[in-house]
């Protein structure tokens, strides 16, 4: 079966600090990719970072970097230099390669909430 | 670019009645627009891939009569709740995939909109 998990319900930050987001997931398919959105309280979800299943380096967005370790099926979100407008809530998702119509499966979310 | 609308954002409506939420791709042609739902303090949940053209494809559990949904171009898809009760109560997104720009096959997703049963 076809899981995404993130087990950190919620976790409070110190601003300016890193963080990291747990993400794992559970496939037998070679080919797949990763994504990370942002939903703050408005509710609109902002594409963070994107990683393909094939990629040789993790990939890196602003002050968004993804650990991603295939061998351990993680694809953790690390977000430096926290900011207060980085409250809010993160999903993990991924795309099967065999997933009919380019779904995405989302993982629970965390709440992040930066302290000043 | 790559920027997705819903209208309405908000509606409060009478249990009974049906009521229509747009999705459109502002800036770009969608080959396949997403449905999903969210309940307070819970993940997305796919209700249905729709492509332009041709019927929704649905998920398990998602009753097909209860959610229309049509997309009738490439840059527009609606959502249709018929008979709405308090349970259908909770935010819905939409999303649009397109193989450009960004050659990931992303899904953009668009703001929301928040639906009040009473």
């Amino acid at each position: 079966a076809q899981k995404i998990t993130q087990t950190q319900p919620g976790m409070f930050v110190q601003e300016k600090e890193a963080v990291t987001l747990d993400c794992t997931y559970d496939t037998s398919d070679p080919s797949y990719g990763l994504f990370w959105y942002k939903q703050p309280s408005s509710g609109e979800m902002i594409f963070l970072i994107y990683q393909g299943s094939y990629d040789q380096q993790n990939a890196t967005e602003g002050r968004y970097s993804l650990n991603f370790q295939k061998a351990r099926k993680s694809a953790n979100l690390v977000i430096s230099a926290s900011q207060l407008g980085d409250s809010a809530m993160y999903f993990c998702a991924m795309r099967f390669a065999k997933a009919a119509g380019n779904k995405l499966t989302f993982g629970g979310g965390t709440r992040v909430l930066v302290k000043p | 670019g790559a920027v997705v609308s819903q209208h309405p954002s908000r509606v409060i409506c009478k249990s009974g009645t049906s009521v229509k939420i747009e999705c459109r791709s502002l800036d770009f042609q969608a080959t396949t627009m997403f449905w999903y739902r969210q309940f307070p303090k819970q993940s997305l949940m796919l209700m249905a891939t729709s492509n332009e053209g041709s019927k929704a494809t649905y998920e398990q559990g998602v009753e097909k009569d209860k959610f229309l949904i049509n997309h009738a171009s490439l840059t527009l898809s609606t959502l249709t709740v018929t008979s709405a009760h308090p349970e259908d109560s909770s935010f819905y997104i939409c999303s649009a995939s397109s193989p450009e720009p960004s050659g990931n096959n992303e899904q953009f997703f668009g703001p929301g909109t928040r639906l009040t049963v009473l």
